[in-house]
């Protein structure tokens, strides 16, 4: 079974430092792909950064980073230069490598639980 | 990034009552739309999973006959709670993905009350 795990229920950082928030998955297929969202307090999921299980580089945009380490299943997220709009719930997620009826693949993502992260002025 | 849209935010309707929540693609053809629902301060949870034309995939758990969905076109997939009770009152999200393409994109985001 494929699953996420993210150990930190909250995590609290300084303005202007960088902060990491950890994910570890579990999976036996060789293809996947991970996701880091943002889920402000408003509720809508906000698409962050994208990594590829065969992707060769770590995934960057902008001030996130996503730090791939394929042997250690991790996929933990990197935040720079941290800004008060940066508090929020950020989830881990894989896509799973379900297959339809006609093999074709589902695409759904599975979630982590969440790390609130919060930015302290 | 794309645009999903998701109507209505916010609804509050009276036990046994349905309630009729949409989600649209506004710049992307989607071929796969999932649903979601969210408890507070937990994660999200897989409902459904629909490709347009055809039935709706659903998760383990899940009533179909509860939860009726409908992804009639390419942008446009709906999530009907029928005969809602108190304990079905969540929020609920959509997610909507090209074919082919590699993240999803979300809603907004609907909370229901059902009192």
């Amino acid at each position: 079974a494929q699953k996420i795990t993210q150990t930190q229920p909250g995590m609290f950082v300084q303005e202007k430092e960088a902060v990491t928030l950890d994910c570890t998955y579990d999976t036996s297929d060789p293809s996947y792909g991970l996701f880091w969202y943002k889920q402000p307090s408003s509720g809508e999921m906000i698409f962050l950064i994208y990594q590829g299980s065969y992707d060769q580089q770590n995934a960057t945009e902008g001030r996130y980073s996503l730090n791939f380490q394929k042997a250690r299943k991790s996929a933990n997220l990197v935040i720079s230069a941290s800004q008060l709009g940066d508090s929020a719930m950020y989830f881990c997620a894989m896509r799973e490598a379900r297959r339809d009826d006609y093999g074709g693949s589902q695409g759904n993502l599975i979630f982590g639980k969440g790390t609130k992260l919060s930015v302290k002025p | 990034g794309a645009v999903v849209s998701q109507h209505p935010s916010r609804v509050i309707c009276k036990s046994g009552t349905s309630v009729k929540i949409e989600c649209r693609s506004l710049d992307f053809q989607a071929t796969t739309m999932f649903w979601y629902r969210q408890f507070p301060k937990q994660s999200l949870m897989l409902m459904a999973t629909s490709n347009e034309g055809s039935k709706a995939t659903y998760e383990q758990g899940v009533e179909k006959d509860k939860f009726l969905i409908n992804h009639a076109s390419l942008t446009l997939s709906t999530l009907t709670v029928t005969s809602a009770h108190p304990e079905d009152s969540s929020f609920y999200i959509c997610s909507a993905r090209r074919g082919g393409a590699a993240e999803a994109f979300f809603g907004q985001g609907t909370r229901l009350t059902v009192v």
